[in-house]
């Protein structure tokens, strides 16, 4: 079946503009994640997503970071005012059910967004 | 705040060798641990997760284990080929899901 996709692939902004990154997840997954991957370094966490409501945006690093689901399915992540630090790979993913403390499912990953500020 | 460390930052090693990568994290109370293989300019394909309820997990010539008490995680590969060069991240997850990462190891099996 049909893993996740992540569109574009690749997006170069220059400083200050606004920036709209899609995440499809596969279908079915209730949780939704992203993460942001810098060069040399493991993904950060920015946010999760449980059906349409943000359950944890405890890694968004500042306001110009926001992300929505509205139908429990797909999902943008949205940057304002980028600035050259925001480069990075973002990366989506998602899982089952997410956790439940007891129990977690696999997250499976999309080939994620290069998003470059110049 | 959860951290997690991998050593060594990259392997190289000949073909056929069994290898062995480690992981350590600094909070116990994780909820699961996980075991991705990261391709250049690709996504993270999911190798192996252990419940906090498991000790270990086998898949093929993979097997990762988890000792929460101490705070580590190895990942053990039998019989390196050419083909399991990439860089290796593990992960340890959050009640919700949530992975913290480490910033892996880079694995370069030599034919």
């Amino acid at each position: 079946g049909a893993g996740v996709s992540q569109t574009p692939s690749n997006k170069v902004t220059e400083k200050g503009k606004y920036v709209e990154l899609r995440c499809d997840p596969i279908s079915g997954h209730t949780a939704l994640y992203w993460y942001r991957q810098s060069l040399g370094q493991g993904p950060e966490f920015l946010i999760y997503f449980q059906g349409t409501g943000a359950a944890d945006d405890s890694g968004l690093p500042n306001d110009r970071f926001f992300a929505v689901r509205p139908e429990g399915s797909v999902s943008t992540l949205k940057i304002q005012r980028t600035e050259r630090g925001d480069s990075a790979v973002y990366l989506c993913a998602s899982s089952l059910n997410g956790g439940t403390g007891v129990r977690t499912d696999t997250q499976y990953f999309g080939p994620g967004t290069r998003l470059t500020v110049l | 705040k959860q951290e997690v460390t991998q050593i060594p930052a990259a392997l190289s090693v000949p073909e056929g060798e069994n290898l062995v990568l480690n992981c350590s994290f600094t909070d116990s109370a994780i909820y699961n641990l996980q075991w991705f293989r990261q391709d250049p300019g690709k996504g993270l394909t999911s190798l192996l997760l252990i419940q906090s309820s498991q000790r270990e997990q086998t898949s093929g010539r993979l097997n990762a284990s988890l000792d929460k008490s101490s705070g580590r995680s190895t990942l053990y590969i039998a019989a390196s080929q050419p083909g399991d060069s990439a860089t290796y991240l593990c992960a340890g997850g959050g009640s919700q899901g949530n992975l913290i990462f480490g910033k892996g190891t880079k694995l370069s099996v030599k034919p």
